[in-house]
């Protein structure tokens, strides 16, 4: 089964700086698709940024932008010029190729912006 | 915004009654997940539906049934709940699409209390 692993269960960091959100996961799957989710308090699952396995291009979204390692297994999530707004609970979610379409997150990521 | 409800938002239940959440979509996805959110697991998958009367287990599916007899409806039963099962359950839906851009949406979250 494939795994999504963060291994950092909170960070915090001032505002303006830049953060990086590690993840890695575990799979025998050669194309697939990758995801961060934000979940501020208020609950709700927003996309962040999303990548294929294929691509080899980084994928950004203003201030957010991943670096993707396949051969490491590895989708960080870089913020830059941090705001309050910000903070939230990121998630890492893999899903499997077509077929299949299975949804896995991981344990996610507390991220708390210092005014 | 996608048109993904559930019902109820919050609920409050006693130990050994039977529960039934809903999740509605006006997308015409293809495909539904129930995810249940607990502090530290991240969110873990239950069920997922591939169509109508399709449905296959997650990783935590014990004491959990579903059903979907049409596109737009994915149930959720807890067939006698226990205190393990409070929890924050989300419903989420995709489109199925042959798109790698093509994200999953979630429902707002229902918050389940089981004393």
């Amino acid at each position: 089964a494939q795994t999504v692993t963060q291994s950092q269960p909170e960070m915090s960091v001032q505002e303006a700086e830049t953060v990086t959100l590690s993840c890695t996961y575990d799979t025998s799957e050669n194309n697939y698709y990758l995801f961060w989710y934000k979940q501020p308090p208020s609950r709700q699952m927003i996309l962040v940024i999303r990548q294929e396995a294929y691509k080899q291009q980084n994928a950004t979204e203003n201030r957010f932008s991943v670096n993707f390692q396949k051969a490491a297994k590895s989708f960080s999530l870089k913020i830059s010029d941090s705001q309050l707004g910000d903070t939230a609970m990121y998630f890492c979610a893999f899903r499997e190729p077509l077929g299949n379409e299975k949804l896995t997150f991981g344990t996610g990521t507390r991220l708390t912006i210092i005014p | 915004d996608a048109g993904i409800t559930q019902s109820p938002r919050h609920k409050v239940t006693e130990t050994g009654t039977p529960v039934t959440l809903r999740c509605h979509q006006t997308e015409n996805h293809r495909y539904m997940y129930w995810y249940r959110q607990d502090p530290g697991h991240g969110l873990r998958l239950i069920h997922y539906s591939y169509g109508v009367k399709d449905t296959d287990k997650g990783e935590v599916s014990d004491g959990y049934s579903v059903s979907r007899s049409k596109t737009e409806d994915f149930l959720l039963t807890l067939e006698s709940a226990t205190s393990s099962q409070t929890s924050v359950y989300f419903c989420a839906t995709y489109s199925g699409l042959w798109d790698a851009y093509t994200e999953a949406f979630f429902g707002q979250g229902t918050r389940l209390t089981v004393v």
